[in-house]
């Protein structure tokens, strides 16, 4: 079965310092489908991201960026120059063709301190 | 457009009653997910609905546990003689299918019913 794991339950760091978050899964599909979503202390889960696994292409959005690596089954995600509106808790996700509905890691929590 | 929408936003009720809780997917999204958010398990997948097929009801807690959609749009989760363990937070997800793969694009989340039992 898929299994995916965020080992930093928390993380805080000083604003405008770079951040990254593990994830890490496990499946025997041979496609799938990897999501970021982030939920703020608002409570809404909000997409961030999606990649295929068959495009290990790393991507950059502003001041975020996603560093898939199949070799390792890592998922990582970065934040550059952390901002305090950048607190929330991040949640990293396995869909599979074969699966209803998502799996998802634990989650980390992400503090941003002023 | 407008998001996912669930009601009602909170509901507390008394252990043994039953409860009902609806959502509206975003427009043109043929695709429904529940999932329940709890602090002890994390986010769970619970039933998903692609247009008016059948679910498969496997992932739901327990027999107390039913979910319908109707005209491939709004879904109703009932959740029959509540018991404490139900406190959650249901949220609801829509998203619309791959042309390519079959599979699903990237799920939207509604804001959730956070659900006390007493």
């Amino acid at each position: 079965a898929q299994k995916v794991t965020q080992a930093q339950t928390e993380i805080s760091v000083v604003e405008k310092e770079d951040v990254t978050l593990d994830c890490v899964y496990e499946t025997r599909d041979t496609t799938y489908y990897l999501f970021w979503y982030k939920q703020p202390p608002s409570g809404e889960l909000v997409f961030l991201i999606r990649r295929n696994s068959f495009d290990e292409q790393n991507e950059i959005s502003g001041r975020y960026s996603w560093n898939f690596q199949k070799s390792t089954s890592s998922f990582n995600f970065t934040i550059t120059a952390s901002q305090v509106v950048d607190s929330a808790v991040y949640f990293c996700a396995w869909w599979g063709d074969f699966a209803d509905g998502l799996t998802f890691g634990k989650g980390t929590h992400l503090i941003i301190q002023p | 457009g407008a998001g996912v929408s669930q009601s009602p936003s909170n509901k507390v009720t008394e252990k043994g009653k039953d409860v009902e809780l609806r959502c509206d997917p975003i427009s043109g999204h043929t695709a429904l997910y529940w999932y329940r958010q709890s602090l002890g398990q994390g986010l769970e997948f619970l039933i998903y609905f692609q247009g008016n097929s059948a679910p498969d009801k496997s992932g739901l807690p327990s027999d107390r546990f039913s979910a319908e959609r109707t005209g491939g749009s709004v879904s109703t989760l009932t959740i029959q003689r509540t018991q404490q363990e139900d406190s959650a937070v249901y949220l609801c997800a829509s998203s619309s299918p791959s042309l390519t793969s079959g599979g699903s694009y990237e799920q939207y989340f509604g804001p959730g019913t956070r659900l006390t039992v007493t």
